[in-house]
């Protein structure tokens, strides 16, 4: 069964607005993690950031925030200011307790000027 | 430190080759990933070890898939014989404990084709 659930296959957004990335999740382990992941067109898989389960703030990292609705079972991704660079395919990705993690299908975001 | 080294960055061989994927994880990184992207199937674990030792392979298509980690700092993926279908983009990633805030470190991938 799929446990990690991007429903948007591709996104668009103006330059320095902000955008919403969803993410929801299914699981039954008390302890979890939750991460986002950029890949641009080059490749690379970048780490953007990380929830955990018994977080009790969502997490932050500059202009990246995790909104973390627990018993929704959702943790989207919101980008503020979007730039140009941040024309990229974002993944969203789970670690239940000590196991490895599992990814969503990703979404496609493209910044417009 | 470098990052997860990943070796070669592309590949193209033909179908019935054998085909060695590489990978030099972070210094200290006690765990190894290898994942297969593809458009269709998006990001697939195939096994990861811990401290050297495969943990859990149920992700390796078939038995024309193999790893190993004979070293805390290498381990190969390799394809033999290849076939067109095995053509994907192949991610090594390493992560210390899975613990607390640590995400996987990528490497930069491997682009396999086979013609």
């Amino acid at each position: 069964a799929q446990k990690i659930t991007q429903t948007q296959p591709g996104m668009f957004v103006q330059e320095k607005e902000a955008v919403t990335l969803d993410c929801t999740y299914d699981t039954s382990d008390p302890s979890y993690g939750l991460f986002w992941y950029k890949q641009p067109s080059s490749g690379e898989m970048i780490f953007l950031i990380y929830q955990g389960s018994y977080d009790q703030q969502n997490a932050t990292e500059g202009r990246y925030s995790l909104n973390f609705q627990k018993a929704r079972k959702s943790a989207n991704l919101v980008i503020s200011a979007s730039q140009l660079g941040d024309s990229a395919m974002y993944f969203c990705a789970m670690r239940e307790g000590q196991n490895d993690m599992r990814f969503g299908a990703g979404t496609r975001l493209t910044v417009k000027p | 430190d470098a990052g997860v080294i990943q070796s070669p960055r592309h590949e193209v061989t033909e179908m019935g080759q054998e085909v060695t994927l590489r990978c030099k994880p972070i210094s200290g990184h006690d765990y190894l990933f290898w994942y297969r992207q593809t458009m269709m199937r998006g990001l697939e674990l195939l096994i990861y070890f811990n401290n050297n030792v495969p943990i859990d392979d149920s992700g390796m298509p078939e038995d024309r898939f193999s790893a190993k980690m004979p070293n805390a700092s290498f381990s190969t993926l390799k394809i033999q014989p290849s076939e067109p279908r095995d053509s994907a983009v192949y991610f090594c990633a390493s992560s210390p404990p899975l613990t607390g805030v640590y995400g996987y470190t990528f490497g930069s991938g491997t682009r396999l084709t086979v013609v």
